[in-house]
């Protein structure tokens, strides 16, 4: 099992600004998975994307995933103060278990 | 389906006495987790099982940590002689493998245990 590395550790925004998270991890994959995480919703789900997928959109959520760096990034675009959470990105091996990292905590003020 | 329940939601207990947490996953998942989380850290892994195997169990925290998933269903983790500091939130999580892949897991609200 291995955890990612989350970039930066913590990142404050105005609202209507976009966001931008990256994630590190070190070996091969099959998918990676972004997690949310606050105070009034717990942990949340956010997106998958397998390995053989480039890019993933939900809503105002874009995901990257780059194979061949090793990493991934989630971009929240025009932010908005419920989008004040930490974020959890966790790259996945077949038969292996969900291991988080320390998150990038995103503040996102009116 | 109301999700992944965890009971209690909160628990108080003397330090030297054992606590055990319940967790029940959606019902047709075959996937549970379990994890200790404290202020400002992410969750910590401490095992997980496929049905009723416990899959990993390295990474619990000591020998006085111990879980069970019986019958493939419902999950309980248990510690022993706690210590203030397994004062914690201990969340579980469920999800469907789809063989050996992971897909989006599931939390419940957690239990949170303070020790004094």
């Amino acid at each position: 099992s291995q955890q990612g590395e989350e970039d930066p550790q913590a990142l404050s925004i105005q609202e209507g600004e976009n966001a931008t998270m990256n994630c590190s991890y070190k070996t091969s994959i099959n998918n990676l998975q972004w997690y949310r995480q606050n105070s009034g919703r717990g942990l949340v789900h956010l997106i998958l994307i397998r390995s053989n997928e480039r890019e993933k959109h939900s809503g105002r959520l874009r995901v990257t995933l780059d194979t061949s760096k090793k990493s991934s990034s989630l971009l929240i675009t025009a932010s908005r103060a419920a989008d004040t959470a930490s974020y959890f990105c966790v790259p996945n091996q077949a038969g292996t278990a969900l291991i988080f990292g320390k998150g990038t905590t995103l503040s996102v003020s009116s | 389906d109301t999700g992944v329940s965890q009971n209690p939601r909160h628990k108080i207990t003397k330090r030297g006495q054992n606590v055990t947490f319940r967790c029940d996953p959606i019902s047709e998942h075959n996937r549970l987790y379990w994890y200790r989380q404290t202020l400002g850290q992410g969750p910590e892994f401490l095992t997980y099982f496929q049905n009723e195997a416990q899959l990993e169990k390295s990474r619990l925290l000591s020998d006085r940590f111990s879980a069970e998933r019986p019958k493939g269903s419902f999950s309980t983790l248990e510690i022993q002689r706690t210590e203030q500091g397994d004062s914690a939130m201990y969340l579980c999580a469920s999800s469907l493998a789809q063989g050996a892949s992971n897909t989006e897991a599931f939390f419940g609200q957690g239990t949170r245990l303070t020790v004094v």
